[in-house]
């Protein structure tokens, strides 16, 4: 069975970090390109970012670039989300989800809570 | 930026029909996933490549896509089909995913 298991969030005051995990069961990790997805209390998915199964190829959306860096440990079954600078705009709940066969996403985990606020 | 646009909202009697339109820029050449999300819960993919079903979701979901519109049917529809409901597609000319603003499903 997979399973996307997410830790890591929590409260952290604006201008802080954080770093999220994402650890992943049942397929062949190294296999799959990974997201992180978020969702702001009440609002709609936003995507978050992007990693290759090897982790050669990566991309942002521009409203985390330059403050979010996405990385994973295929030996670890793991990906991660570093988050620094945080913003209070950054309050989201954040799913890690596998990237399907055609692009969709089609395991997603249940998310951890990140809130920024002082 | 590339962006899809939904309905706010869907009201739809049970065993009636739910049609949820998803509206793109010739989103007709580009693949269109379909994802519900109950309250509290992770989103479920319901319709991948803009119509075919994981194993798992009920016939009664469909998907079609043409033109600058996306279309999610859910016919005979029940109490427990009440959900948002986002689309998504990869822009390739900004290497971005996008996931459309999102209809909440109302079953009167």
């Amino acid at each position: 069975e997979v399973q996307l298991v997410e830790s890591g969030g929590g409260l952290v005051q604006p201008g802080g970090s954080l770093r999220l995990s994402c650890a992943a069961s049942g397929f062949t990790f190294s296999s799959y390109e990974m997201n992180w997805v978020r969702q702001a209390p009440g609002k709609g998915l936003e995507w978050v970012s992007y990693i290759s199964s090897s982790g050669s190829t990566i991309y942002y959306a521009d409203s985390v670039k330059g403050r979010f860096t996405i990385s994973r440990d295929n030996a670890k079954n793991s990906l991660y989300l570093q988050m620094n600078s945080l913003r209070a705009e950054d309050t989201a709940v954040y799913y890690c989800a596998r990237v399907g066969m055609r692009g969709d996403f089609d395991y997603w985990g249940q998310g951890t809570l990140v809130t920024v606020s002082s | 930026s590339y962006v899809l646009t939904q309905p706010p909202s869907v009201s739809v009697a049970p065993g009636q029909t739910a049609r949820i339109t998803c509206g793109g820029n010739n989103i007709g050449s580009k693949s269109v996933h379909w994802y519900q999300q109950k309250p509290g819960q992770a989103p479920v993919l319901v319709v991948y490549d803009d119509s075919d079903r994981p194993s798992g979701i009920p016939e009664r979901f469909s998907g079609s896509n043409s033109g600058n519109t996306a279309t999610l049917t859910i016919s005979r529809v029940e109490a427990g089909d009440e959900a948002d409901y986002y689309c998504q597609v990869w822009d390739s000319s900004s290497d971005h995913y996008v996931f459309g603003t999102g209809t909440k499903v109302t079953v009167l």
